[in-house]
């Protein structure tokens, strides 16, 4: 089965760094791109970051490109998401997902931890 | 960036009764289009991939439709677990999108 458990998330003030982790198991990590979408309160669904299998070409959305960076680690299964300059529209639960390619869907999803950035 | 409407944005049905949901693209993504399931608290779940091929598990009642940029997700017969939001994705092109979702509620 797999399983997708995020970690990290926490309140943090506006200009804080958080990171956000995401322990994968129940496939083979290094056979699958990896994703972030996150969801700010009532809203819809927003595609975060994608790496692929062998960690590299990361892609990032342009409101987080500068601030936040997607890495992996593939002896542990885990990906990453730090977050850097955090201002309060970062305000969101974040979703780890197991991707078919960095743009590709994502075919399962985590269920997500909550950061909300705010003073 | 490809923008994707969803239409409605609230479905208020019964069980038993059929869903339809529309999703319509900005421009052309080809069959590259997802739909998912989310239930507040729960992790999304894919239901169709490449516009009409259903996931893994995925029931018979949910089936995909379209190509280009107008897209239609259909529930045959809605079971009390199906009231839920359902997001249409694109990932024909760079940066991925999501529709606003539709919200099916029960009537």
């Amino acid at each position: 089965e797999v399983q997708l458990v995020e970690s990290g998330g926490d309140l943090v003030q506006p200009g804080g760094s958080l990171r956000l982790s995401c322990a994968a198991s129940g496939f083979t990590f290094t056979n699958y791109a990896m994703s972030w979408v996150r969801q700010a309160p009532g809203k819809g669904l927003e595609w975060v970051s994608s790496i692929n299998a062998g960690a590299g070409s990361p892609h990032l959305a342009d409101s987080v490109k500068g601030r936040f960076t997607i890495s992996r680690d593939n002896s542990r299964d885990i990906v990453y998401l730090q977050m850097t300059s955090l201002r309060g529209e970062d305000t969101a639960t974040y979703y780890c997902a197991r991707a078919i390619s960095t743009r590709g869907y994502n075919l399962d999803w985590g269920q997500g931890t909550l950061v909300v950035v705010s003073s | 960036e490809i923008v994707l409407t969803q239409s409605p944005a609230t479905l208020s049905l019964s069980p038993g009764e059929r869903a339809t949901l529309s999703c319509r693209a900005s421009q052309s993504v080809t069959n590259y289009l997802a739909w998912y399931q989310h239930k507040p608290g729960q992790a999304p779940r894919l239901l169709i991939f490449d516009a009409s091929s259903r996931a893994t598990g995925i029931p018979a009642r949910f089936s995909g439709s379209g190509s280009g940029a107008d897209f239609t997700l259909t529930i045959s017969s809605l079971e009390p677990d199906d009231f839920a939001v359902y997001y249409c994705h694109q990932h024909s092109d760079r940066p991925l999108t999501f529709g606003g979702g539709t919200k099916v509620e029960i009537k």
